[in-house]
């Protein structure tokens, strides 16, 4: 069974400050990476995911995230987040062709002070 | 995003009665989910579906049942429900002929069981 570890449950930064949130995943074989985002009241809306290829992955909002396989870790970076950065993050994972549907870690809630 | 739309968005109930909360989808996906997210958990699959004939269990089926009544909508129904049920319930499509696996999410149920 796959399973997601994502170390910070809740993170305070201030505005400009750099930011990586940490994701482990836990499963034997290839797999299918993504960080979703959820502001406040919102629905789940996807960042970034990882595949393939190039291990270092770009997403919207100037969000990207690095594969380490060797590690087993998928973490999210932004070098200078705002205030509308604030939100809750979840790093996810599944098999290829997407059996099981997505396995979630609990999430990171981030808050950005101005 | 109104491709996935989930009715009703709140909802209060009490122990015992019957709830079913519904999903559409004008997105013409194949696939669809339902997960739950409660706090500090993250999000867990409790069914999804491939195709019209095709439903599957997940992690944590217990207490639920569904109905794929079209390619477009997918029903969840709580059978007799009970407090540790109240939480926010997400719908979630993708599709297959696309890659399938990248899923979106629609805006969320609030549920509420006293």
């Amino acid at each position: 069974a796959q399973s997601v570890s994502q170390h910070n449950h809740h993170v305070i930064l201030s505005e400009a400050a750099s930011l990586e949130l940490g994701c482990n995943y836990s499963y034997g074989g290839t797999v299918n990476l993504f960080w979703y985002v959820q502001y406040p009241g919102q629905h789940l809306q996807l960042l970034l995911k990882y595949f393939s290829g190039d291990p270092l992955v770009k997403g919207i909002k100037g969000f990207e995230a690095e594969f380490i396989k060797s590690k087993f870790s998928f973490n999210l970076r932004k070098p200078s987040v705002q205030w509308s950065d604030t939100a809750e993050y979840f790093c996810a994972v599944n098999a290829p062709g997407g059996a099981d549907g997505l396995t979630f870690g609990k999430g990171t809630h981030l808050i950005i002070q101005p | 995003d109104a491709d996935v739309t989930q009715t009703p968005r709140n909802r209060i109930t009490k122990t015992g009665k019957r709830i079913m909360l519904e999903c559409s989808q004008t997105k013409g996906h194949d696939r669809m989910y339902w997960y739950r997210q409660d706090p500090g958990l993250g999000l867990r699959l409790i069914y999804y579906s491939f195709d019209v004939k095709d439903i599957n269990k997940g992690e944590i089926s217990d207490g639920y049942s569904v109905s794929r009544q079209a390619q477009a909508k997918f029903s969840l129904s709580l059978e007799s429900a009970i407090p540790n049920q109240t939480a926010l319930y997400f719908c979630a499509t993708s599709d297959q002929a696309r890659g399938p696996d990248t899923q979106y999410f629609g805006p969320g149920t609030r549920l509420t069981v006293l």
